[in-house]
């Protein structure tokens, strides 16, 4: 079965700093998802990534999915303490409409003010 | 709109206790799904509704049941709580097969002692 591995675990930055979050997928990806997790809620979305080389942006995140579409970064540019949060990838478990979706084990992000 | 919304917000059960989980959402979505989220292991796929009428297995069914009652509600029920079911349970939905986005409700915690 596919699997979704994300590092760091865990990551602490300091304001202003520049950080990448990396997941890598054991199969070909058909969908790539990114989402956001605030401590003690839900899951917000972020975005979805879909071709190999693709590139999106939403505010100061960027996420990109590699040619082979078996590996995604997510990149947050000067980093605010709203950035804090879990920040998990997503992915179709196969070809589109299987419904069964698989999730990462998350990275935590801290930042210092 | 309130989105997704999930009752309760905790639960503590005692082994071999009964207890249903509510869901609803009301963005007219088809497919609704039922996670749970554990430490170290990211989010995992209980069971899903596709459509209305129709339900199927995720990662991880045993010890869990669902009924999608109408097109707004779909409900994950716990026959004989164990330990090993303590975790945060999240619903989500997405409007149908061409859409990726999935909106997730808050969640809820449930602790089986």
């Amino acid at each position: 079965s596919q699997e979704l591995e994300q590092s760091p675990q865990s990551l602490i930055v300091q304001e202003g700093k520049n950080l990448t979050i990396n997941c890598t997928s054991s199969k070909t990806l058909y969908g790539l998802y990114w989402y956001k997790q605030k401590y003690g809620e839900g899951l917000i979305f972020l975005m979805m990534l879909q071709k190999g080389g693709e590139e999106k942006s939403h505010e100061k995140i960027t996420a990109k999915l590699d040619e082979k579409k078996q590996q995604s970064s997510l990149h947050i540019t000067a980093s605010q303490p709203s950035h804090a949060g879990i920040y998990l990838c997503g992915a179709d478990g196969g070809p589109s409409g299987t419904y069964k979706y698989i999730f990462g084990t998350g990275t935590r992000l801290k930042v210092l003010a | 709109n309130a989105g997704v919304t999930q009752t309760p917000k905790f639960q503590v059960l005692k082994t071999g206790q009964s207890m249903t989980l509510q869901c609803a959402q009301d963005m007219n979505h088809n497919s609704m799904y039922w996670y749970r989220q554990d430490p170290g292991m990211g989010l995992r796929l209980i069971y899903y509704s596709a459509s209305e009428g129709t339900t199927d297995k995720g990662e991880v069914p045993n010890g869990y049941n669902v009924s999608r009652l109408n097109k707004r509600e779909f409900s994950l029920r716990l026959e004989s709580a164990a330990p090993s079911q303590t975790s945060v349970y999240f619903c989500a939905s997405k409007r149908g097969l061409a859409e990726y986005e999935q909106y997730f409700g808050p969640g809820t915690r449930l602790t089986v002692t």
